[in-house]
């Protein structure tokens, strides 16, 4: 079974505007971390923003936030106003135990792409 | 201060040949990831270290990949001999490994874009 799941290979949004990238994650350690990372046309992997299973409130960083449903183990990466600079892939990471030394399981990402 | 570096940031070869890309992890980072990317396949995790000793080498493809970590600072991941279907884009990522706190980024370095002709 897919630790991690993204739905969407695809997706547009407007400039300015707001987009969900949605994720979901499949599993039974009870502490695990969330990560999102962008990887623009240019290659290079960027850490964005982190979730941790036993944290309260969800995530922010700037304009980017984490909508985390834990129950329905869902984690979607939610960026306001969007900006041309934001088109670029999308992945979303699991890390399962409590240790930060252990690997990260990648999804298959999706593809965002801006209009003007 | 100095992200991964990863060297070279191309390679181009002819299968049959030996291909060494090259590893320095962020300074003070303890664990170590190689991963390779493709269009079929995505980001796939080869092998990672954790204070030098390599801790999960099942993504390692087969015997013709080997990776070492001979010190804190410097990692190889080496294929010999290269085959066509290597060809890909190679990221190594480090992070600071601490018990009990998972919220430890990975970064990444540059990748190297690796043509086996």
């Amino acid at each position: 079974a897919q630790k991690i799941t993204q739905t969407q290979p695809g997706m547009f949004v407007q400039e300015k505007e707001a987009v969900t990238l949605d994720c979901t994650y499949d599993t039974s350690d009870p502490s695990y971390g969330l990560f999102w990372y962008k990887q623009p046309s240019s290659g290079e992997m960027i850490f964005l923003i982190y979730q941790g299973s036993y944290d309260q409130q969800n995530a922010t960083e700037g304009r980017y936030s984490l909508n985390f449903q834990k129950a329905r183990k869902s984690a979607n990466l939610v960026i306001s106003a969007s900006q041309l600079g934001d088109s670029a892939m999308y992945f979303c990471a699991m890390r399962e135990g409590a240790d930060s030394s252990y690997k990260l399981i990648f999804g298959s990402g999706t593809r965002l792409l801006v209009r003007p | 201060d100095a992200g991964v570096i990863q060297s070279p940031r191309h390679e181009v070869t002819e299968m049959g040949q030996e291909v060494t890309l090259r590893c320095k992890p962020i300074s003070g980072h303890n664990s170590l990831f190689w991963y390779r990317q493709t269009m079929m396949r995505g980001l796939e995790l080869l092998i990672y270290f954790n204070n030098n000793v390599p801790i999960d080498d099942s993504g390692m493809p087969e015997d013709r990949f080997s990776a070492k970590m001979p010190n804190a600072s410097f990692s190889t991941l080496k294929i010999q001999p290269s085959e066509p279907r290597d060809s890909a884009v190679y990221f190594c990522a480090s992070s600071l490994g601490r018990d009990g706190r998972t919220n430890q980024p990975q970064h990444f370095g540059d990748g190297t874009r690796l043509s086996i002709l």
